[in-house]
């Protein structure tokens, strides 16, 4: 199975303040790289697929890079709906694992 | 609109076996496969099973292999989990997923795009 890390575990950031996670996997994944962030209490949602691209409907200022082993999910200026916990997750075989997940916490 | 919504949770004895299931409505359930996560108090995200639209392909993690079992009914447009022998690391709240296929410049990805609310399952004498 291919194993994913994050780093840092959790972050303390002001509104404002540009953010970056970064997701590593235990062997290449190509491109097949998703984000998702999940606020206290609720269901995960996706953020970013293809280690790059945003769905309809989620905000210019998240951005994701990445391919092979190395990638990253940048906020340009956080926002008060941001504080939450960001999870990375691969899809290249099964099963599709998640990273231990960044909490995003107010300074 | 997509709504999953989970059913069934609760408190279970050691060693006991609980049916979780979630309803599918607004999209044609039968096209898309679908998975089980979850998630223990205060833990991360940890994916559970797998089961694909006309259940011909079934997966598991290797932590509930040989006690757990995914099925889907598509007349019914629900997913099931029937959780046996259950421990107490097994504590968690369960959510279903549905698996679609993203494209972006002609390549597809597999995400999990909609989420139910979850539901608690509790493994404690």
């Amino acid at each position: 199975d291919i194993q994913m890390t994050q780093s840092p575990s959790s972050l303390s950031a002001s509104v404002g303040d540009r953010v970056t996670i970064t997701c590593r996997a235990s062997q290449s994944v190509s491109s097949n790289l998703n984000w998702y962030q999940q606020n206290l209490g609720k269901a995960p949602n996706l953020l970013i697929y293809g280690a790059s691209t945003l769905p309809s409907g989620v905000p210019s200022r998240f951005s994701g890079s990445g391919s092979g082993t190395d990638f990253t999910l940048t906020i340009s200026s956080l926002q008060p709906e941001d504080f939450a916990t960001y999870y990375c997750q691969h899809s290249y075989s099964t099963p599709f694992t998640f990273g231990p997940g960044t909490k995003v916490d107010i300074k | 609109e997509v709504q999953l919504v989970e059913s069934g949770g609760g408190l279970v004895q050691p060693g006991g076996s609980l049916r979780l299931s979630c309803a599918a409505s607004g999209f044609t359930f039968s096209f898309y496969s679908m998975n089980w996560v979850r998630q223990a108090p205060g833990k991360g995200l940890e994916w559970v099973s797998y089961i694909s639209s006309s259940s011909s392909t079934i997966y598991y993690s290797d932590s509930v292999k040989g006690r757990f079992t995914i099925s889907r009914d598509n007349a019914k447009n629900s997913l099931y989990l029937q959780m046996n022998s259950l421990r107490a690391e097994d504590t968690a709240v369960y959510y279903c997923a549905r698996e679609a296929k993203y494209y972006y410049d002609s390549s597809g990805y597999n995400v999990f795009d909609y989420w139910g609310q979850g539901t608690l399952v509790t493994v404690s004498s």
